[in-house]
């Protein structure tokens, strides 16, 4: 069965510091690889997508991530943070974006 | 259009109400999923449409759930007899032929 597991639940860092949030999934086939943002009480925004070819991505609001099929590990990072950031994180991985199985999230404090 | 649209944005209800949410995907999207959220955990697969047509439902639809798409336009998802453990975040979202998912501000249940 999919999973999605994201280690960290809370992660704090200053403004102006580089960021990484980690992602791994357990999948079957070749993965299609998601990382969400949703500010709170509202709906999720695509960040990024991987579905095939150039294994580091990148996506809105400077954000990047990189898929490593021998870690299963999809990583999502930004070089520098901005106090806009705050907000919670979801990885999600699926076969298309048919039926997505989302991690249980990160939330990002940042500290002025 | 400006995305994906959901109605109510919050309801509380009394247990035992009968609630139903409204959806409006995006004009050109045919397919169209549901997904719920509770408190603290990345959201679940519920169902999805592709068209009018119900393709998927997860065993989390209990049968007290139904969900329609008539004329494969705007979606709603009905939950009778509610009860406590229904209180959620009803996330509606819409796609293109399977690619990413696009997310609407989500309806949140409040069942007193």
């Amino acid at each position: 069965a999919q999973s999605v597991t994201q280690p960290d639940i809370h992660i704090t860092v200053s403004e102006g510091a580089s960021l990484e949030l980690r992602c791994n999934y357990s999948y079957g086939a070749t993965p299609y690889l998601f990382w969400y943002v949703q500010s709170p009480g509202q709906g999720l925004q695509l960040l990024l997508k991987y579905f095939s070819g150039d294994t580091l991505v990148q996506g809105i609001k400077g954000f990047e991530a990189e898929f490593k099929r021998s870690q299963s590990s999809f990583n999502l990072r930004k070089p520098s943070v901005h106090w806009s950031d705050a907000a919670e994180y979801f990885c999600a991985v699926g076969e298309g974006a048919q039926k997505l199985v989302f991690g249980q999230g990160t939330r990002l404090t940042i500290n002025p | 259009d400006t995305g994906v649209s959901q109605d109510p944005r919050h309801k509380i209800t009394k247990r035992g109400q009968n609630v139903t949410f409204r959806c409006d995907p995006i004009s050109e999207h045919n397919r169209l999923y549901w997904y719920r959220q509770t408190l603290g955990q990345g959201p679940e697969f519920l169902t999805y449409f592709q068209n009018e047509a119900q393709l998927e439902k997860s065993r989390l639809l209990s049968d007290r759930f139904s969900a329609e798409r008539p004329k494969g336009s705007f979606s709603t998802l009905e939950i009778q007899r509610t009860e406590q453990g229904d209180s959620a975040m009803y996330l509606c979202a819409s796609s293109l032929a399977g690619r990413e998912l696009f997310f609407g501000e989500g309806s949140r249940l409040t069942v007193l």
